[in-house]
């Protein structure tokens, strides 16, 4: 089963930041937190993932709590293009390090 | 482009009907997977193989069984097909098994009737 908890949708403006939230209240010290998204029917894409600290890249970035317990991904500046399903995954390195994907966040960016 | 190619693209079987789906990666990636999206779902992993010669049952692996012929190479294959394995089916492959993103093919379309 999937061990996080996202909302079913969110809107964002055009331009603006895309702030998407992940519970992952039991998490793991060695397991990391991953986004994936997926614009329509297309095979999903790696975002960024991180275990502990922040982490940025050119496309998004990562907040993880001090706890571990939640984290939110960042879209810094929308654009219809990003309008896709985001997945927050925790990957269990016990389990072979496997993705197990939840519901998703159906993100819908408006102009 | 380097990534992750799946043929066919679309299929329809027959009940009964038995098929492979293939899988090649060209970025040198150790780890390979299958994954099922079924509409309006999220996916669902089917198999995965570690590294080659290996290979693990994920999620929801009735009905199929699966090949890593080699390093870029991971197939699926429905024995006797049924409508409730209509589905999209991706693969995936990534370099670790841990500490690395996957990279998922464009996805095979198969409709059983």
């Amino acid at each position: 089963d999937a061990k996080t908890t996202q909302p079913p949708s969110m809107d964002c403006a055009e331009g603006r930041a895309a702030n998407l939230p992940c519970n992952h209240s039991t998490i793991s010290g060695n397991e990391y937190v991953y986004w994936y998204r997926q614009i329509h029917s297309q095979g999903p894409q790696y975002i960024i993932h991180g275990l502990k600290n922040n982490e940025t890249n050119e496309m998004a970035s990562l907040i993880i709590t001090e706890d571990r317990k939640s984290s939110t991904l960042i879209l810094p500046h929308a654009t219809l293009r990003d309008t896709a399903v985001y997945y927050c995954i925790v990957r269990d390195p016990n389990q072979g390090g496997k993705l197990i994907f939840g519901q998703g966040t159906e993100l819908s960016v408006k102009p | 482009n380097a990534g992750v190619t799946q043929t066919p693209k679309f299929q329809v079987l027959k009940t009964g009907q038995s098929m492979t789906l293939q899988c090649a990666q060209d970025m040198n990636h150790n780890s390979m997977y299958w994954y099922r999206q079924d509409p309006g779902m999220g996916l669902r992993l089917i198999y995965y193989s570690a590294s080659e010669g290996t290979t693990d049952k994920g999620e929801v692996p009735n009905g199929y069984n699966v090949s890593r012929l080699n390093k870029r190479e991971f197939s699926l294959r429905l024995e006797s097909a049924a409508p409730s394995q209509t589905s999209v089916y991706f693969c995936a492959s990534s370099e670790g098994w841990l500490n690395y993103g996957y990279t998922f093919g464009s996805g095979t379309r198969l409709t059983v009737v």
